[in-house]
């Protein structure tokens, strides 16, 4: 596709339950971030994979958090035990490599609701 | 602790007249800036970036303004379209640090009325 595709769109879960949302980048972007978008606030960061390397996973908020990316290209954000302050808009980007928020495009987002 | 503020959550404006939207920030180590605009259910879309080297930059329709000593930016939209009406948010980053993790702000929902 054109642009980033993430899925689903939408997701509510049950408190207690594990979530999985999957990301799609441009074809040939090396560098993938995601954010997460709480009622009335900001985009806050979550992860950042560039390529190869280790990803950066200092803004997760907690250890029930994780991210991968299989293959340099899709990338899968797992939280286990939701709980309510969960409840978001997840969204990603990619960019052609680090930092190129210029160039970077991001997808619509997977609105997850915990209840 | 919230290193970049928009402290207007929404603005009003006329069609044809100027919208300035303002952000100020904190972190004095931030020197890289930019403005995403974001429609509902889509996702944020770059709109104009100002590097701190810099106190003007212009781009159609929209200019951003940086005032460093004051640790204040703004956007400018003029002639301002109803096409405008979205929510805007401002970034910041150190592009000598983690020069990929962008701070936002909270937003500020600008309606443009015809």
């Amino acid at each position: 596709g054109a642009g980033v595709s993430q899925s689903p769109s939408n997701k509510v879960t049950e408190k207690g339950k594990d979530v999985e949302l999957r990301c799609d980048p441009i074809s040939g972007h090396t560098a993938l971030y995601w954010y997460r978008q709480s009622l009335g606030q900001g985009l806050e960061f979550l992860i950042y994979f560039q390529g190869n390397s280790a990803p950066d996973k200092s803004g997760l908020p907690s250890d029930r958090f994780s991210a991968e990316r299989t293959g340099g290209s899709v990338s899968t954000l797992t939280i286990q035990r939701t709980q309510q302050e969960d409840s978001a808009v997840y969204l990603c980007a990619s960019s052609p490599s680090r930092g190129t928020y210029t160039e970077a495009f991001f997808g619509q987002g997977t609105r997850l609701t915990v209840v | 602790d919230q290193q970049v503020k928009q402290n207007s959550p929404s603005l009003s404006v006329q069609e044809g007249r100027i919208s300035i939207l303002n952000c100020d920030y904190t972190n004095s180590m931030f020197d890289y800036f930019l403005w995403y605009k974001k429609y509902p259910a889509e996702g944020p879309t770059f709109l104009i970036s100002i590097s701190s080297i810099k106190d003007k930059n212009e781009d159609g329709r929209f200019t951003v303004f940086l005032n460093k000593s004051a640790k204040h930016l703004s956007l400018h939209i003029v002639p301002s379209q109803p096409g405008d009406s979205a929510v805007y948010f401002c970034a910041a980053l150190n592009s000598g640090g983690s020069n990929y993790k962008l701070t936002f702000g909270k937003g500020t929902l600008l309606t443009v009325n015809p």
